[in-house]
């Protein structure tokens, strides 16, 4: 069955510390894997997604992932959070397009002076 | 980049009313588009694909009747909770394909 796990239900971290959201999926063919962040009262805004090709995807707002298959991880990663990064952060995998999508269960983070 | 509204951001009803919740894409047209429910502090549930002009496609243990959709527009849908009960309560997402799938802000239902 197709699935999205997202190991930390939330973290926190120092602002200018570096951060990595960790996401893992069960999907039975290649997948599409996005990661979206969720303000209160606002929608999910795509950071970033994979398709196909370099397994090193760069995103909005200076995030990166990186697709690992022989982990069937997508982690999200930022080298300096700044405070206005504090958010939900959703992974998710889908099919062409996006359709269908499966959203893991969220990560919210916390950033501190 | 493309947005998507939604109509109204809160609601409160009671328990046997209907309430309507409308998604509009304000500079794109959309002929699908997603309805998704969030419970607090859970991920998002894809509850039904609307297309525009045919019926929607509901996900397995979404109740159609009680969940009314409609797709009239290319630019437009709305999801109708019929007799509302409190455990109907919940965070309503919709969203709409353009290039991508475009998130609305979502709707907060509560029904007492």
């Amino acid at each position: 069955a197709q699935s999205v796990t997202q190991p930390d239900i939330h973290i926190t971290v120092s602002e200018g510390a570096s951060l990595e959201l960790r996401c893992n999926y069960s999907y039975g063919a290649t997948p599409y894997l996005f990661w979206y962040v969720q303000s209160p009262g606002q929608g999910l805004q795509l950071l970033l997604k994979y398709f196909s090709g370099d397994t090193l995807v760069q995103g909005i707002k200076g995030f990166e992932a990186e697709f690992k298959r022989s982990q069937s991880s997508f982690n999200l990663r930022k080298p300096s959070v700044h405070w206005s990064d504090a958010a939900e952060y959703f992974c998710a995998v889908g099919n062409t397009g996006g359709f269908k999508t499966i959203f893991g269960a969220g990560t919210r983070l916390f950033v501190k002076a | 980049g493309a947005v998507v509204s939604q109509h109204p951001s809160r609601v409160i009803c009671k328990s046997g009313t209907s309430v309507k919740i409308e998604c509009r894409s304000l500079d794109f047209q959309a002929t699908t588009m997603f309805w998704y429910r969030q419970f607090p502090k859970q991920s998002l549930m894809l509850m039904a694909t609307s297309n525009e002009g045919s019926k929607a496609t509901y996900e397995q243990g979404v109740e159609k009747d009680k969940f009314l959709i409609n797709h009239a527009s290319l630019t437009l849908s709305t999801l109708t909770v019929t007799s509302a009960h409190p455990e109907d309560s919940s965070f309503y997402i919709c969203s709409a394909l353009g290039s991508e799938q475009y998130f609305g802000p979502g709707t907060r239902l509560t029904v007492t």
